[in-house]
């Protein structure tokens, strides 16, 4: 089993509506959660990380958390073609390396 | 955010070369990572660094060498270059306590 997964896709989504991504981990001692976003052929660029259980909100972008169920997902509202692109989980143990656990990612298609 | 930068981004080299892949950067993060990362396929760490004269391997067996002899130079090393070694290489760092990733936008490597 892979310490992080997600969903590899494709997502497609139509042009202004929802799109909704997940990911699971199986180290219970995880301590944060990060998700990147990765064009085709770039390197992968920070959307946003949330470390406790709840929602939170970075413009169009929500991270879910839920600890006890070890998921985590990102919600991209009114979605857009530029959002396109490949959307990484990444999960910390929060020890003092800075290691961080990458999932394969999730790829999303905006269709206008 | 951090201004971290790699050359060369592409190389095409021949079987048996010996190549050094340059990551710099610049904002005096102490912690820097180097993975690998085939096409649709999960990061995987193989060298990381918490600072000056600190290395240490990382999750994926790589034939590869890393140095850090200054705070911002963290150079990935491979002495006889194969065709295995085809993919790409993406530098990282982060600061102190902090363990949100900054990537430079990646070495692709092509071994013939």
């Amino acid at each position: 089993q892979k310490e992080v997964e997600q969903n590899s896709g494709p997502l497609s989504v139509p042009e202004g509506a929802i799109a909704s991504l997940n990911c699971t981990y199986s180290d219970r001692g995880s301590q944060s959660f990060f998700w990147y976003r990765q064009y085709s052929g770039k390197s992968p660029e920070l959307i946003m990380f949330i470390y406790s259980n709840g929602d939170k909100e970075d413009g169009r972008f929500t991270a879910q958390l839920n600890k006890a169920s070890q998921y985590v997902s990102l919600l991209i509202r009114d979605s857009q073609p530029s959002d396109s692109a490949t959307y990484l989980c990444a999960v910390s143990n929060g020890d003092s390396w800075g290691k961080l656990q990458f999932g394969a990612g999730t790829q999303v298609v905006v269709t206008p | 955010e951090a201004d971290i930068y790699q050359t060369p981004r592409y190389l095409v080299i021949g079987t048996g070369k010996k190549i050094t892949l340059e990551c710099s950067q610049t904002m005096g993060h102490d912690k820097m990572y180097w993975y690998q990362q085939d096409p649709g396929m999960e990061l995987h760490l193989i060298h990381y660094s918490y600072g000056v004269n600190s290395t240490e391997k990382g999750d994926l067996s790589s034939e590869s060498t890393v140095s850090r002899i200054r705070t911002e130079h963290f150079p990935l090393t491979l002495e006889s270059a194969r065709p295995s070694h085809t993919s790409q290489y993406l530098c990282a760092s982060s600061e102190g306590t902090e363990e949100t990733q900054y990537f430079g936008p990646g070495t692709r490597l092509l071994v013939l």
